[in-house]
């Protein structure tokens, strides 16, 4: 079964500044992976979603970089801004389930500092 | 556009009583619809999914059921609450097509006391 960890759970970082979110998963044979935002006290918003044939999405100020053969993804955020303050999640398919069965990871908080 | 709608947003039910949380899917037909609940401290995880009126599949064992009675319908229930049963609910749905992303509701907030 597909296990996903993030690390660090938490993150706090002064506004301007680059960061990265790190995702691993267990099973290589992955065929996509997603990156999602979650505010306080709400649903989850998909930021990215990377096929297996890919290796990077990119939307904005975010860029999601996807490795197979390592079992590793990372969430980058450019400049980061005080509204990017949430918690980030990335989840790969749970196989033998429909695609919307997802593993997640427990997320990492960010908070970005004014 | 398609938008995704689940209620209440909030509750509190004492412990024993029966639960019924709703969601609905507009701007689209035969979606797959899932149930998911996130547990202080604990990632989502997925209780149910629908891939079509009637057809429920249970990921993992409890106190809940769920049901499709229309296409773009999903009730989560239970008839009598544990206190293991607080959490935030999430519904979700995808396309049936594969390789889409998946659109999360606001949730719903339980608190069993």
């Amino acid at each position: 079964k597909q296990e996903v960890t993030q690390i660090p759970a938490a993150l706090s970082v002064p506004e301007g500044e680059n960061l990265v979110l790190n995702c691993s998963f267990t099973d290589s044979a992955i065929y996509n992976l997603q990156w999602f935002r979650q505010d306080p006290g709400k649903g989850l918003t998909s930021l990215l979603l990377i096929q297996s044939s890919q290796r990077e999405q990119t939307s904005g100020r975010l860029n999601a970089s996807l490795d197979k053969s390592s079992g590793r993804s990372t969430l980058y955020i450019a400049a980061s801004q005080p509204g990017d303050s949430a918690t980030y999640l990335c989840a790969g398919p749970n196989y033998g389930g429909s695609q919307g069965n997802l593993i997640f990871g427990k997320g990492t908080k960010l908070s970005v500092k004014p | 556009s398609q938008t995704i709608h689940q209620w209440p947003a909030t509750l509190v039910q004492p412990v024993g009583s029966p639960l019924s949380l709703e969601c609905t899917v507009e701007g689209t037909s035969n979606p797959n619809l899932y149930w998911y609940r996130q547990a202080a401290g604990r990632g989502l995880q997925l209780l149910f999914y629908s891939v079509g009126i009637g057809q429920i599949s249970s990921e993992v064992p409890q106190n809940l059921s769920a049901s499709r009675p229309q296409d773009r319908q999903f009730i989560l229930s239970s008839k009598k609450l544990l206190l293991s049963d607080s959490g935030f609910y999430l519904c979700a749905w995808t396309p049936t097509r594969p390789g889409n992303t998946i659109y999360f509701g606001e949730g719903s907030w339980l608190t069993v006391v």
